[in-house]
């Protein structure tokens, strides 16, 4: 088992730009969350994804959006990126109706913004 | 609103020492409760889970933790520290009346001196 993957593992990117992170969830989990980590911070919630729609979100602006595929892989989609993007973004999977829904984490996108 | 509070951002313990790292948790309703392990520059590790039931959890390298509900804590225990549990921790609470999102505490550093 792969567990869960990202890619790209780092990312540079200038103001403005766009980025797309990649996540595939470990196998048999159907749901994928997105969190982002700054620096010295804990991981806050973006959105989830379940049966290729957006499920629940987070505190985050409209910049901030994904995708889920019919193999139950995600994307996570960044417009117009700003400084204060810089940080560790983290997919974490899960399969829907289990007890506390666990979820398990990928080791993670590292995003610069210059 | 759920929300996670891990007093101490640094800890210092001698190696072979016992250590407690404390988590509190604001929540209306019945939470599940988690403690991740994260080493510099990698994703998520979950160390040990609470859903329901006994109290005292086990989790993976020696780890246990309390749920408390009367003190709405969660403190990570572990009865002699080593030099590998250098690291940073993160206590994090959901709920099914919240959906299935993470809400996690800033983290505490763990240093171990030997």
């Amino acid at each position: 088992d792969a567990g869960v993957t990202q890619s790209p593992t780092h990312l540079i990117k200038t103001r403005g730009q766009q980025v797309t992170l990649r996540c595939s969830p470990k196998s048999g989990h159907d749901t994928v969350s997105w969190y982002q980590q700054a620096l010295g911070q804990g991981p806050q919630f973006i959105f989830q994804y379940y049966e290729e729609e957006e499920r629940q979100r987070g505190n985050f602006p409209d910049r901030f959006s994904g995708h889920q595929f019919p193999n139950y892989s995600s994307e996570l989609n960044v417009n117009a990126l700003l400084l204060g993007d810089s940080a560790l973004y983290l997919c974490a999977s899960s399969l829907s109706g289990a007890p506390g829904n666990e979820q398990f984490f990928g080791p993670g996108t590292r995003l610069t913004v210059l | 609103a759920q929300s996670v509070t891990q007093p101490d951002i640094h800890i210092t313990v001698s190696e072979g020492a016992s250590l407690e790292l404390r988590c509190n948790y604001s929540y209306g309703a019945t939470p599940y409760l988690f403690w991740y392990v994260q080493s510099p520059g990698q994703g998520l590790q979950l160390l040990l889970k609470y859903f329901s039931g006994d109290t005292l959890v086990q989790g993976i390298k020696g780890f246990e933790a309390e749920f408390k509900r009367s003190q709405s804590s969660f403190n990570l225990r572990k009865p002699s520290v080593h030099w590998s549990d250098a690291a940073e921790y993160f206590c994090a609470v959901g709920a099914r009346e919240y959906g299935n999102k993470l809400v996690f505490g800033a983290g505490t550093i763990l240093r171990v001196k030997s």
